[in-house]
């Protein structure tokens, strides 16, 4: 069965700390993972996606196939990073999102 | 700014009660998606649309239903609302396979 676990519901870090959002999930075909981003009072939004292997606003995450993982990752972290933050899956070329049950992340002054 | 808004914004209603969100969205996107959002169980999927003569039902369908009326609008509605349908609804668009998701604002919606 397809399933996305985020093991941490709520992680806090100090500004500067280095912040890693764990992912995992389990699928057996091709998947392709995101990481969406719910800012306060505002709409989930994309943030990255592991076929683009982007940075966004310092962000990265890296496809682990053997450790079926996706850790979203920023070596430093800043107050506006604050957010809730969800880890998906779909199958590649599909259109089934499965969304995880998200990690707010808090990010202390 | 091509946009998908719904209404209303929060909805507080009675057990029992008929109740109807609805989805708009200037994108120009065929597929149209229904989410509820729970704490500690993330976003579910209620039902999806492919375009005006597809509807389908998504992981939690039950207590459920859905309209396309438009290219441009998905409603979804409660026909008897109950107290466990208290949540978070959020409408999304995606232009085709490939594409990611955009959201709507979303719907705070409580059943007493």
């Amino acid at each position: 069965a397809q399933r996305v676990t985020q093991p941490e519901k709520l992680l806090s870090v100090f500004k500067g700390a280095p912040v890693e959002l764990k992912c995992n999930y389990s699928y057996s075909g091709s998947p392709e993972l995101f990481w969406y981003v719910q800012y306060s009072r505002q709409r989930l939004q994309l943030l990255l996606r592991h076929i683009s292997r982007e940075s966004i606003k310092g962000f990265t995450a890296d496809l682990n196939k053997g450790e079926t993982s996706f850790h979203l990752k920023k070596p430093f972290a800043q107050e506006e990073d604050s957010a809730m933050y969800y880890c998906a899956l779909r199958r590649a070329g599909g259109f089934k999102t499965i969304f995880g049950a998200g990690t707010r992340l808090f990010v202390k002054a | 700014d091509a946009d998908v808004t719904q209404t209303p914004r929060n909805r507080i209603t009675k057990t029992g009660k008929r109740i109807m969100l609805e989805c708009s969205q200037t994108k120009g996107h065929d597929r149209m998606y229904w989410y509820r959002q729970d704490p500690g169980l993330g976003l579910r999927l209620i039902y999806y649309s492919f375009d005006v003569k597809d509807i389908n039902k998504g992981e939690i369908s039950d207590g459920y239903s859905v309209s396309r009326q438009a290219q441009a609008k998905f409603s979804l509605s409660l026909e008897s609302a109950i107290p466990n349908q208290t949540a978070l609804y959020f409408c999304a668009t995606s232009g085709s396979s490939t594409d990611t998701q955009y959201f709507g604002p979303g719907t705070r919606l409580t059943v007493l």
